[in-house]
């Protein structure tokens, strides 16, 4: 299958700053890369949906403004959560949507953020 | 109602035994039926995907979909210790990207 990774793994920051996570498709172009928020023992949360080249899509409830999103290449999506706070500790999980072939969603292994 | 339902467990099983994890689903545009496993703190890995009804069999995990009854089924013969994990559902209809998620079932194979 196709890989798609995170950076980083895990972080921990202070209430106040901002963090950036990464995802990456290594091995294909995606035009659209999704982004997921999951609390434990809880599905997936659809934060946003991110297109190369133009804005992202977000979902209803979710701060444009806190999740910043930009998908600046083919293969590289950020999500960028400013001034962080304890309520903003979550599991993050990207996937990018890989057209060529059978159109399946590929995740990364996700990032966990702890803000103290 | 939720777009997609899912028995969120837990469901213990001894190993060995035979598993059906089942989803239900209310919008009939749903037309690509996937089956993730996630394991702790790790990101969802697709098991199998399924396009309409119909079966697809990988080894010792079979997906079925009926869409007349909206109904999808995940099967898992021959159960090992390794497969305990979340099993979460996901669909989308033709020309969709965005993915709709069941809760996810927490399975536990007992060695």
């Amino acid at each position: 299958g196709a890989v798609v990774s995170q950076h980083p793994s895990r972080v921990i920051c202070k209430s106040g700053t901002s963090v950036k996570i990464e995802c990456r498709s290594l091995d294909f172009q995606a035009t659209t890369m999704f982004w997921y928020r999951q609390f434990p023992k809880k599905s997936l949360m659809l934060m946003a949906t991110s297109n190369e080249g133009s804005k992202a899509t977000y979902e209803q409830g979710v701060e444009k403004d806190k999740f910043l999103i930009n998908h600046a290449s083919l293969t590289l999506s950020t999500l960028t959560v400013t001034s962080a706070h304890p309520e903003d500790s979550s599991f993050y999980i990207c996937s990018a949507f890989r057209t060529s072939g059978s159109n399946e969603q590929f995740f990364g292994p996700g990032t966990r953020l702890t803000v103290l | 109602q939720k777009e997609v339902e899912q028995d969120p467990g837990p469901l213990s099983v001894p190993e060995g035994a035979i598993v059906s994890l089942n989803c239900t689903y209310s919008n009939s545009a749903f037309q690509y039926f996937m089956w993730y496993r996630q394991y702790s703190r790790k990101g969802p890995e697709l098991l199998m995907y399924t396009y309409s009804s119909g079966n697809k069999e990988d080894g010792r995990f079979t997906a079925q979909v009926d869409k007349s009854s909206k109904y999808i089924s995940l099967f898992i013969r021959d159960s090992q210790p390794s497969d305990s994990a979340t099993y979460l559902c996901a669909m989308r209809g033709t020309g969709a990207n965005n993915l709709f998620f069941g809760t996810g079932t927490r399975l536990t194979v007992i060695p």
